[in-house]
């Protein structure tokens, strides 16, 4: 099985909805983030949680939200998904080994591929 | 603010060569470097890191410098397969987060 799951993998649905996507993973790591993707922009940071009780924006988090459920689980929803957000959306977790010399080695999920009509 | 570059034009190798990937930053010290491969459709995985006081760091095929002065990392493929073919994302660390490079596509013909 997959350490990293998302779901859905494929959305496509209409300007003004609401629109969860979900992430679950099975590495044990306290780190995840949502990132989308888009050609020739790359990744970009949407939202960023180090532990159930910690949750950041990232570069471009406006018109999203998300949701730490538990360790294993980090939610993202567009409130009301316009066309512009029609992207590649990633998770991504790392753990916090290392201490100060750690790195934040990240493993990615397998995509949601959004399309907003 | 910080700044990663790679070039967004594909590299287009024959099989059996060295294909050579850049990554260049501005304004920044990072402490470490990520390399990433990302086949289309499918999420990044990890392939090497290269810390600053490392000029070198070799994984089977792959071998990635860091030149702290020029601010640029390579990353090289040697005698590259078609399976190869992928884009190439480059990562540094920023305030407890990675800044990823929008990434080079490698084409790896026959």
């Amino acid at each position: 099985d997959a350490d990293v799951t998302q779901t859905p993998r494929n959305r496509i649905t209409k300007t003004g909805k609401r629109i969860m996507l979900e992430c679950s993973q099975t590495k044990g790591h306290d780190r995840m983030y949502w990132y989308r993707q888009d050609p020739g922009l790359g990744l970009r940071l949407i939202y960023y949680s180090f532990d159930v009780k910690d949750i950041n924006k990232g570069e471009i988090s406006d018109g999203y939200s998300v949701s730490r459920q538990a360790q294993a689980k980090f939610s993202l929803s567009l409130e009301s998904a316009i066309p512009n957000q029609t992207a590649l959306y990633f998770c991504a977790t790392s753990d916090t080994s290392g201490g100060a010399s750690g790195t934040d080695t990240q493993y990615f999920g397998p995509g949601t591929r959004l399309t907003v009509l | 603010s910080q700044k990663i570059e790679q070039n967004s034009e594909a590299l287009n190798i024959q099989e059996g060569k060295t294909a050579t990937l850049t990554c260049n930053y501005t304004n920044y010290s990072p402490a470490y470097l990520q390399w990433y491969r990302q086949d289309p459709g499918r999420g990044p995985v990890f392939l090497l890191l290269i810390r600053e006081n490392e000029k070198e760091k070799r994984k089977e095929r792959l071998k990635v410098t860091f030149d702290t002065t020029l601010k640029q990392s390579l990353f090289h493929i040697t005698a590259s397969q078609p399976a190869d073919s992928a884009t190439y994302l480059c990562a540094l660390p920023l305030s407890y987060k990675l800044i990823f490079g929008s990434g080079t596509r490698l084409l790896v013909r026959p």
